[in-house]
């Protein structure tokens, strides 16, 4: 079982087009964090979310923790071919467990 | 650049046979953590070291090892390789036991 379901899994869009990345779990965070991958490389941090309903922007990037710190959003507004990549969502469990879970990954195409 | 340092970048070996990789943390991190990423699969989390102790163990096998030196430095060790090791490995590294992870670039691993 997956704690944290990450979806869509695969995402193809056309440039200029707005699109949204869900990550949801029964189990409370004490924060989250979201990644990208490209194909061969580390994951790169694009934000940490700690607070219940906090939101955080990054250029085209809103990033939006849930009230109950259970689930995170990731918006891209007018994608472009270089937002193409792996979206991870990883967060940091209440329980103590020191474990970071990982979500299964957005794969995004975005077409010129 | 993340600040996390891997070597090598690539490695191919044969089956059986034992390697090392090695991940130097960013400075000031006391925390390091080793993940497997196979092809078209999420990260697995293998083991986690909290300045030079093991904290937290993963999907780790028999096979593999780990250690955090007094310098924070950790080294991966994989012996008896199969070709089902084949995979790029992971490190990140956190200021404390939980929270944000920054990663290293990888060692792409094949075994033939």
């Amino acid at each position: 079982t997956q704690l944290l379901e990450q979806s869509p899994q695969f995402l193809s869009i056309q440039e200029g087009e707005n699109l949204t990345v869900y990550c949801n779990s029964s189990s409370v965070f004490s924060s989250l964090q979201w990644y990208r991958q490209e194909p061969g490389e580390g994951p790169v941090l694009l934000v940490t979310v700690v607070t219940g309903g906090e939101v955080k922007k990054l250029k085209r990037l809103t990033f939006q923790f849930g009230d109950a710190r259970k689930d995170s959003s990731l918006h891209i507004t007018a994608a472009q071919p270089g937002d193409t990549g792996l979206y991870l969502c990883a967060g940091d469990l209440l329980d103590s467990s020191y474990k970071l879970i990982f979500g299964s990954g957005t794969r995004l195409l975005v077409r010129p | 650049d993340s600040g996390v340092t891997q070597t090598p970048k690539h490695l191919i070996t044969a089956t059986g046979q034992r390697v090392t990789l090695r991940c130097s943390p960013r400075s000031g991190d006391l925390s390091v953590y080793w993940y497997q990423q196979s092809l078209d699969q999420g990260l697995q989390f293998l083991i986690q070291y909290y300045n030079g102790e093991e904290r937290a163990k993963g999907n780790i096998l028999e096979r593999f090892s780990a250690q955090q030196f007094p310098d924070l430095h950790s080294e991966l060790n994989l012996s008896s390789l199969e070709l089902g090791d084949s995979a790029l490995y992971f490190c990140a590294s956190s200021v404390y036991g939980q929270g944000t992870q920054y990663f290293g670039p990888g060692t792409r691993l094949l075994v033939l």
